[in-house]
């Protein structure tokens, strides 16, 4: 079992629709969670982090956090063509980030 | 601030011949990591630097090293290249003062091995 899973998709959904990411990881003491975007040839650029159980936004990006699920997840509200990438899931466990595979997004007009 | 900034960016080898990255990290972090990502196995982390001493270690041969300087620039080398050493090697800083806190990448270097 891989310690960080995602769906590689691709996951295809109209611009102006929500996009819904998820993640799951294997650690339970995995404290602090990240997504990461990679447009093709690009190096991971940050979107946001989370440590908390719950919500957290940032503008049209809301991260959510499940520890006793062991569930994180993305969502993008408003998806633009240009949020068309790969978005990378991350874990700390024993102070290492570990990545997901990440899960291809495509946004069509 | 300037961002994390590697070279160079690209690079041809061939097999058993040895390579040297480098990275420079965003002004004030003293921790550099280093990732080799590969479309079939992703981003995988290889090592992390502190304070110019290794922290942590992932699950490479002997062949990728690496060290850090006092101003926190790191140096990756890999020896004895092999076909799958071909990847995109990124490096990501951050403040290093606190375990499990935001990385940034820089733009990568790419490597092909012949």
């Amino acid at each position: 079992q891989k310690e960080v899973e995602q769906n590689s998709g691709p996951l295809s959904v109209p611009e102006g629709a929500i996009a819904s990411l998820n993640c799951t990881y294997s650690d339970r003491g995995s404290q602090s969670f990240f997504w990461y975007r990679q447009y093709s040839g690009k190096s991971p650029e940050l979107i946001m982090f989370i440590y908390s159980n719950g919500d957290k936004e940032d503008g049209r990006f809301t991260a959510q956090l499940n520890k006793a699920s062991q569930y994180v997840s993305l969502l993008i509200r408003d998806s633009q063509p240009s949020d068309s990438a790969t978005y990378l899931c991350a874990a700390y466990n024993t102070d290492k980030l570990i990545f997901g595979t990440g899960t291809r997004l495509q946004v069509f007009p | 601030k300037a961002g994390v900034t590697q070279t160079p960016r690209y690079l041809i080898k061939t097999r058993g011949q040895q390579v040297t990255l480098s990275c420079s990290p965003i002004s004030g972090h003293r921790s550099v990591s280093w990732y080799q990502q590969t479309p079939g196995q992703g981003l995988q982390f290889l090592f992390e630097y502190f304070s110019e001493t290794q922290r942590n270690k992932g699950n490479f041969p002997g062949r990728f090293s690496g060290r850090q300087f006092s101003n926190s620039r790191s140096e990756m080398n890999v020896s004895t290249l092999e076909l799958g050493d071909s990847a995109l090697y990124l490096c990501a800083s951050s403040l290093g003062g606190r375990r499990q806190e935001t990385q940034y990448f820089g733009p990568g270097t790419r490597l092909l091995v012949l």
